[in-house]
């Protein structure tokens, strides 16, 4: 979904399933992958990260999927918690020496 | 705490005056960065330095920007004659540059501009 101001898209999920949250980047050329955590008045936390070699990698109840062909990414968040609700940004890197952040994705959880 | 430190954490000001904000990387990390983060949006690319030399500035960076970094430690970005539209996060990232890789972020510096 795309974001306008404050209406930021939301995704809400029950405490214990699983939760996949989506991006679409921008450019083709793009090498390296990130996806961040961003609880209310806070900085970026980084959560997992992915290089254009490959199309999957996993870390402690995360996975990162890459789909190159349609320049799509996701985040997928296992047993999600309620210490997960926060907004999650996708960021790319291309041939830049600084990451590009997309619109992130309000994660609520509920009980 | 051995994170990136950014100073002050809130700054309420009056349209017209100017504010800096302070950032203090990991201690050891060459490049350090500038974002500004509107709410709801996502984090958008200022500025960043390679030790003390300014490599890049965006468009967003107008003339009433500027940002330092004299010894190639912390850095200041100061904004001149303050908007209401420069409300925003002002966030500082650093890392040790090896190529595309994770950048540390601050708990950002929060812009009100009445």
């Amino acid at each position: 979904g795309e974001s306008v101001g404050l209406h930021l898209p939301t995704l809400s999920v029950q405490e214990g399933d699983n939760s996949i949250i989506n991006c679409a980047y921008s450019n083709s050329a793009s090498d390296y992958f990130i996806w961040y955590k961003q609880e209310s008045g806070k900085g970026p936390q980084f959560i997992i990260d992915i290089r254009s070699n490959m199309d999957k990698r996993q870390g402690q109840r995360v996975t990162v999927l890459l789909n190159k062909t349609v320049k799509h990414l996701s985040l997928q968040i296992a047993a999600t918690q309620p210490g997960d609700s926060a907004v999650y940004f996708c960021a790319e890197n291309y041939n830049t020496d600084k990451l590009i952040f997309g619109t992130g994705t309000r994660l609520q959880v509920f009980p | 705490d051995t994170g990136v430190s950014q100073d002050p954490r809130h700054k309420i000001t009056k349209r017209g005056q100017n504010v800096t904000f302070r950032c203090d990387p990991i201690s050891e990390h060459n490049r350090l960065y500038w974002y500004r983060q509107t709410l709801g949006q996502g984090p958008e690319f200022l500025t960043y330095f390679q030790n003390e030399a300014q490599l890049e500035k965006s468009r967003l960076l107008s003339d009433r920007f500027s940002a330092e970094r004299p010894k190639g430690s912390f850095s200041t970005l100061e904004i001149q004659r303050t908007e209401q539209g420069d409300s925003a996060m002002y966030l500082c990232a650093s890392v040790v540059w090896e190529g595309p890789g994770e950048l540390f972020f601050g708990e950002g510096s929060r812009l009100t501009v009445l």
